[in-house]
């Protein structure tokens, strides 16, 4: 088993590009997230899935969206890209509320 | 609303000598709590958690954590530290009006002697 995996490992952008991150897990997880990690503080909660075809906004959601159309993907875009955006993007999946799997991160730098 | 304090942002051990990671949460009930640990350029992996059972948890590596509800505290200790362990540690409490978020603390980067 991979666990979760996401697509790019790393990334810099222009300010106002777009880019889409992906995530995908192959342990049947219902709940999928997306957090943001920045120096200093921890992990922030910007999306999660309970399901195929959901979502829900999370602490920090503003600037971000999110699609599940397949259980074991959950993407994360970015519409117009802000320096402010610029972080190391972690997915996580869980099975209900048990423990949550972490992929090894995506670094963005947006210029 | 809930939050974590990690008392420390750094620790530095020598290696075979015990390390404490300190952490506060506050909370008006009593919360589910974890730890993770960040190692160098790696994912994050889950330690040890406490949902209101035992007090004291053990968790992978030789870690354990003490809920003390007095204190309103979970700190992490191993008796011995080894060179593996240098690390980001994070102490993290489970939402309450939302059982999806887990409120993260800023992070203890432990760091070992040799």
């Amino acid at each position: 088993n991979a666990g979760v995996t996401q697509t790019p490992k790393f990334r810099v952008l222009k300010t106002g590009q777009s880019m889409t991150l992906l995530c995908a897990q192959d342990m049947n997880h219902e709940y999928m997230y997306w957090y943001r990690q920045d120096p200093g503080m921890g992990l922030r909660l910007i999306h999660y899935s309970v399901g195929e075809g959901t979502t829900a906004k999370g602490e920090v959601p503003d600037g971000y969206n999110v699609s599940r159309l397949k259980k074991q993907n959950f993407l994360l875009g970015l519409e117009s890209a802000a320096p402010s955006q610029t972080s190391v993007y972690f997915c996580a999946s869980s099975y209900g509320l048990n423990e949550q799997f972490f992929g090894p991160g995506t670094r963005l730098t947006v210029l | 609303a809930q939050s974590v304090t990690q008392l420390d942002s750094h620790v530095s051990v020598s290696e075979g000598t015990p390390v404490l990671l300190r952490c506060n949460y506050s909370s008006s009930y009593s919360p589910s709590l974890f730890w993770y640990v960040q190692h160098p350029n790696k994912g994050l992996q889950l330690l040890l958690k406490y949902t209101s059972a035992a007090t004291l948890v053990k968790g992978i590596n030789g870690f354990e954590a003490e809920f003390k509800k007095s204190e309103t505290s979970f700190h992490l200790t191993k008796p011995s530290a080894h060179m593996s362990d240098a690390a980001e540690y994070f102490c993290v409490v489970r939402g309450r009006f939302s059982n999806y978020q887990l409120i993260w603390g800023a992070g203890t980067k432990l760091i070992i002697k040799p």
